[in-house]
């Protein structure tokens, strides 16, 4: 079975304080995609990024970045530079390949809420 | 504009009422799903929708029904719910054929759900 674990419940930065928000992920599959979504007080969930499990490259995007490590089974997501903006609960998700026709099913983690105070 | 609207986006019912949320996608996908998040637990899935026809159920109680008509619209009636039953409801839908698959799910904004 698949499972996500988001150790961290609430995290509370100081604007333009780099934060990193922890996801470490259980599967017996070798094919897999990993999420982060960003939920912030609307409530809809905006997608953030898909990571393969083939696809051990770091990724950066603006003041986003994301460090896969498949040894560690770690998918952990920072911002750098935090703004009141990135105020929001963050999920990270796992997908395990479907077989047998059914459905890709997302497992989410607990999800952070992260705090930034001006 | 995310692609998957949900209405209403409040909805404040009485145990005996009933009522239904409505989701609707317009990205061409063909799996929808119903998820429901409370207050400090994860996200859990309710139901799956593949090209129309229910592929899951995760044990969820007889009070919510889901349907879905077509590939673009899913459904949740509810009727006679309990406090408990309070959550956010959310939609969501996915490419689960074809060159897509595994990108992840689109999600609705939710509909904030109070039973009284």
């Amino acid at each position: 079975a698949q499972k996500v674990t988001q150790a961290q419940t609430e995290i509370s930065v100081v604007e333009k304080e780099d934060v990193t928000l922890d996801c470490v992920y259980e599967t017996r599959d070798t094919t897999y995609y990993l999420f982060w979504y960003k939920q912030p007080p609307s409530g809809e969930l905006v997608f953030l990024i898909r990571r393969n499990s083939f696809d051990e490259q770091n990724e950066i995007s603006g003041r986003y970045s994301w460090n896969f490590q498949k040894s560690t089974s770690s998918f952990n997501f920072t911002i750098t530079a935090s703004q009141v903006v990135d105020s929001a609960v963050y999920f990270c998700a796992l997908s395990e390949a479907p077989s047998g026709g059914s459905n890709y099913k997302l497992t989410f983690g607990k999800g952070t809420l992260l705090t930034v105070n001006p | 504009e995310t692609g998957v609207t949900q209405t209403p986006r409040h909805l404040v019912m009485g145990m005996t009422n009933k009522k239904s949320l409505k989701c609707e996608q317009h990205l061409g996908h063909n799996a929808m799903y119903w998820y429901k998040q409370s207050a400090k637990k994860p996200l859990e899935l309710m139901f799956v929708y593949n090209f129309k026809e229910q592929t899951e159920n995760n044990s969820v109680p007889s009070r919510f029904s889901p349907e879905c008509p077509n590939s673009s619209h899913l459904f949740l009636h509810l009727h006679t719910l309990q406090p408990e039953d309070s959550a956010l409801y959310l939609c969501a839908s996915s490419q689960s054929t074809g060159g897509m698959v595994g990108y992840g799910y689109t999600f609705g904004s939710g509909t904030r759900l109070t039973v009284v």
